[in-house]
Parts: C-alpha cells; structure tokens; sequence
C-alpha cells in the first residue's frame, strides 16, 4: 500500500530490553525522521534523515539510534528501555517541501 | 529550541460557536504549518503560511501569520463535530543546517459537541 506505515502499532516491553520501531515510506521522500509525542509536550524530534546514509539528531536523541540503509526505512532502536521512553511514537516523511507526513504511530509502553 | 507556546491547551464548545487558537514565539520563522490530529493517528497537514501578515482560509477555517512571522491564529467559525481533534502548529526555522526540522507546539485539544 501506498504511503508511510508503522510497526508494531503497540509494544510493551521490559526495563533494559532492546526494542526497534519499524518505519516504512513508499514515496521515496528523501526526508525521513521521528518524533515522540507525550502529554504537554507536543511533538519532539529524536532524529531526522536527509538521505540514505545519512542522519542526524533531533532535539531529544539520548537511548534512541536510527539507521538508514534503504531511503524507504528508517528504522529506530532503543538500545536499552527506560520507563521515560514510554511514549507515542511517530514517523514522518518529507520531500524538498515544508510539509510532512506521519505515520500512524506507535504505542510503547515500557514497564 | 525555538519554543511554540499554543493557547488554550483544551477548548469545548457547543456546535455553531466560534473558536480560535493561538500559536506565539519569541522567533521568527520561515513558514509555519498547521496539523489536525485525530486519536490514534498522525497529524495531517492543514495549511502553510509563508508570507508575513498572509491570511488563508480552508471553508471554515482561517489561518493567520502574524506580520513578524512570530505567532499565528487559526479560527473556526461554526464549529462541527468534525473539528474534534488536537491543533498542532509548527514553525520552520530559518537556520539552513535545520531544514525539516520543525518546532511543533505542545497542541490545542478542541472538542466540539453537538
């Protein structure tokens, strides 16, 4: 199907375990990042991807990596959770406009 | 971090009444956008505004950037049902190293009741 997709929509993992946020796009956007959304914050970007190979951190990047090897992927790992990485999780997309499109985001909890 | 400060953070009304979001910084952007977010999806773009003072209007929606590019209204005039969800506004810096790199508000939760 056309468009950007998520997966797991819903995960629910242990303290300390390894987790990866699947991200999917089939517009071949060359822009590509992620974003956490919890209460009171609004969205914030973790890491954003201008091209394949090549990757950046956002505004709040601790315990998160991203790769990008294929410009439709852009997975992201979290190499050891932490009950602060409980959150909503949202992929987004972009070509060399302003405008972005997200993803149906991903649910997280960490116990 | 540019910060984006959204008011008010939650707003109820009945339909037919008029409603209006504010979005406010101490910096200037290039652009600012505007999402609607609906529970348990993304946010989807609504407008752009560009250009200092420019006013645009979406049916019953009208968009405001303000003529410093500081701060930004969205008015909904005749609320629906429809209208329910999460109002985001992001600003788009100016720093050419921050291409893409949006400032989202922390949002406008309205509800609109029938």
């Amino acid at each position: 199907d056309a468009g950007i997709t998520q997966s797991p929509r819903y995960k629910i993992t242990e303290t300390g375990r390894q987790v990866t946020l699947m991200c999917h796009q089939t517009w071949s956007h060359s822009y590509m990042f992620w974003y956490r959304q919890d209460l009171g914050h609004g969205l914030r970007l973790i890491y954003y991807s201008a091209a394949a190979d090549i990757t950046d951190k956002g505004e709040v990047p601790d315990g998160y990596v991203v790769s990008r090897s294929k410009t439709e992927n852009f997975p992201l790992t979290l190499e050891s959770a932490t009950r602060s990485q409980t959150s909503v999780y949202f992929c987004a997309s972009s070509d060399l406009t302003d405008e972005q499109f997200f993803g149906p985001g991903t649910r997280l909890t960490v116990l | 971090t540019q910060l984006l400060e959204q008011s008010p953070q939650f707003l109820s009304i009945q339909e037919g009444e008029n409603l209006t979001v504010y979005c406010n910084s101490s910096s200037v952007f290039s652009s600012l956008q505007w999402y609607r977010q609906e529970p348990g999806e993304g946010p989807v773009l609504l407008v752009t505004v560009v250009t200092g003072g420019e006013v645009k209007k979406l049916k019953r929606l009208t968009f405001q950037f303000g003529d410093a590019r500081k701060d930004s209204s969205l008015h909904i005039t005749a609320a629906q049902p429809g209208d329910t969800g999460l109002y985001l506004c992001a600003g788009a810096p100016y720093a050419t190293d921050s291409w893409g790199k949006l400032q989202f508000g922390s949002g406008t939760q309205v509800v609109v009741t029938p």
